[in-house]
């Protein structure tokens, strides 16, 4: 059962265009983390939100929190080539570390 | 400061043989964990180490197995490989968990399984 779904899976879009992907559960998080993962790389960590209805911002990034703690949704605001690659949503429940994944929404940004 | 390496970047072994895969945390960190990314399923979690004991379990058959030093450093061993077992497999260190400073991956070894 995959716990935290994303959606959509895929996207393809033009420089300069907006986007918003998300990550979506009926379980509740303590934390939400968002990475993003390069060809051949590991994931890189760009956030992680803790309470309902969080905000926060990383550049043309902006990453919100939903207010029951159950989803999340990252922003990118004027797209960049640099932006190209797999964004996971990563949330970890109660006071466990066993982290819970998406399966992660593959972005291309086409010059 | 340096970040979590794993070794090696890249691997091709035949079915039926074992496998094992090196990772060096960031220093400083004691917790140690691995996982398996594939296209199909995602990234799933193997195991995690802290103080050189095994803290957690994902739900992975026996052939997957791991330890961890007192310096921290940690292998996982695969045995009598099958084709599935092709994925990237990482590690990820953290000082402490989700809330503190979050999980800092390698870059992965590349297993392929012929």
């Amino acid at each position: 059962t995959q716990l935290l779904e994303q959606s959509p899976q895929f996207l393809s879009i033009q420089e300069g265009e907006n986007l918003t992907v998300y990550c979506n559960s009926s379980s509740v998080f303590s934390s939400l983390q968002w990475y993003r993962q390069e060809p051949g790389e590991g994931p890189v960590l760009l956030v992680t939100v803790v309470t309902g209805g969080e905000v926060k911002k990383l550049k043309r990034l902006t990453f919100q929190f939903g207010d029951a703690r159950k989803d999340s949704s990252l922003h990118i605001t004027a797209a960049q080539p640099g932006d190209t690659g797999l964004y996971l949503c990563i949330g970890t429940q109660g006071g466990s570390e066993k982290l819970v994944f998406g399966k992660g929404t593959k972005l291309t940004v086409n010059p | 400061k340096a970040g979590v390496t794993q070794t090696p970047r890249y691997l091709i072994k035949t079915r039926g043989q074992q496998v094992t895969l090196s990772c060096s945390p960031i220093s400083g960190h004691r917790s140690v964990s691995w996982y398996q990314q594939t296209p199909g399923q995602g990234l799933q979690f193997l195991f995690e180490y802290f103080s050189e004991t095994q803290r957690n379990k994902g739900n992975f058959p026996g052939r997957f197995s791991g330890r961890q030093f007192s310096n921290s450093r940690s292998e996982m061993n695969v045995s009598t490989l099958e084709l599935g077992d092709s994925a990237l497999y990482l590690c990820a260190s953290t000082l402490g968990g989700a809330l503190y400073g979050g999980y800092t991956f390698g870059s992965g070894t590349r297993l392929t399984v012929v």
